[in-house]
C-alpha cells in the first residue's frame, strides 16, 4: 500500500526566496506523481504531473523532480511570491493500473511574507 | 477552460439522513473518482468509477456509500445514513485516461458536508 511523506510540515519564508518541497513515497512502481495546490476550504489545483520516464517537469517558476529509485519528488518553487501561499500537496498512485486512487500526503502548509 | 463542478458548494443534513453529493465531470473524461478530507487531515481516496461500474475502491467506501452515474453528465456519491465522522470536504475527480504516465486528474472545488 503507497504512503506519502511530506517535509517540511510547515514552511514561512521571505519574498524572493527559492524553496523546496519535499516529498517521499514507498511503493517505487508508479507511473507517475502529481502536485497540487491547495488554498484554505478550496479544492484542490494541479500544478505538475511528473512522469516515471521524466526526471524533471517545469511549469513557469516551478519545477518538480522524480527518483523513483531513491522514492523522492521535489518542488521547487524559484523566486517566491506572497501568492504562493498555500498548502501544497504531492500524491502518487496505487500500482496496478485501473482506474487508480491517488495516495496523498499531509502537505506543505507554505506561507510567504512579504 | 473545462472544470469539473460539484454542487452544493456546502450540505448541511442531520445524522441518519441520506445524501446525495453531485458532480459534473470534464465532457470527453471516462474516468471518475471520489475523496474525502476531514478538517486537518489528509485528502483520502474513496472510490473509482468506469464504464458504469466501481473501478477500485477503498475500505473506507464501506455499505453506506454508493455511486452512480445517472445520466450522460452527472456523477453522484450517495451516503445511505450519515454519522457525525462522515462530516468531510469531500472532492470529485475525472480523468479521460484510466491510469498511465500521462494520466491526470482534474479536481472540483469540492462540497463540504456537515452531519449535525
Amino acid at each position: 500500500k503507497q504512503e506519502v511523506t511530506q517535509i517540511p510540515a510547515a514552511l514561512s519564508v521571505p519574498e524572493g526566496e527559492n524553496l523546496v518541497l519535499n516529498c517521499s513515497f514507498t511503493d517505487s512502481a508508479i507511473y507517475n506523481l502529481q502536485w497540487f495546490r491547495q488554498d484554505p476550504g478550496k479544492g484542490l489545483t494541479s500544478l505538475l504531473l511528473i512522469q516515471s520516464s521524466q526526471r524533471e517537469q517545469t511549469s513557469g517558476r516551478l519545477n518538480a523532480s522524480l527518483d523513483k529509485s531513491s522514492g523522492r519528488s521535489t518542488l521547487y518553487i524559484a523566486a517566491s511570491q506572497p501568492g504562493d501561499s498555500a498548502t501544497y500537496l504531492c500524491a502518487a498512485p496505487d500500482s496496478g493500473g485501473g482506474a487508480d486512487g491517488l495516495t496523498f500526503g499531509k502537505g506543505t502548509h507554505l506561507i510567504i511574507q512579504p | 477552460e473545462p472544470e469539473v463542478t460539484q454542487t452544493p458548494s456546502h450540505q448541511v443534513t442531520q445524522m441518519g439522513q441520506e445524501v446525495i453529493l453531485r458532480c459534473v465531470p470534464i465532457s470527453n473524461h471516462l474516468y471518475f473518482y471520489w475523496y474525502r478530507q476531514i478538517l486537518g487531515q489528509k485528502v483520502e481516496f474513496l472510490v473509482s468509477f468506469y464504464n458504469n461500474e466501481i473501478s477500485e475502491k477503498s475500505e473506507i467506501f464501506d455499505d453506506q456509500f454508493s455511486v452512480e452515474r445517472p445520466d450522460g453528465s452527472n456523477f453522484t456519491l450517495k451516503i445511505r445514513s450519515t454519522k457525525l465522522e462522515d462530516s468531510a470536504m469531500y472532492f470529485c475527480a475525472s480523468s479521460p485516461l484510466a491510469g498511465g504516465p500521462g494520466n491526470i486528474q482534474y479536481f472540483g472545488a469540492g462540497t463540504r458536508l456537515s452531519v449535525l
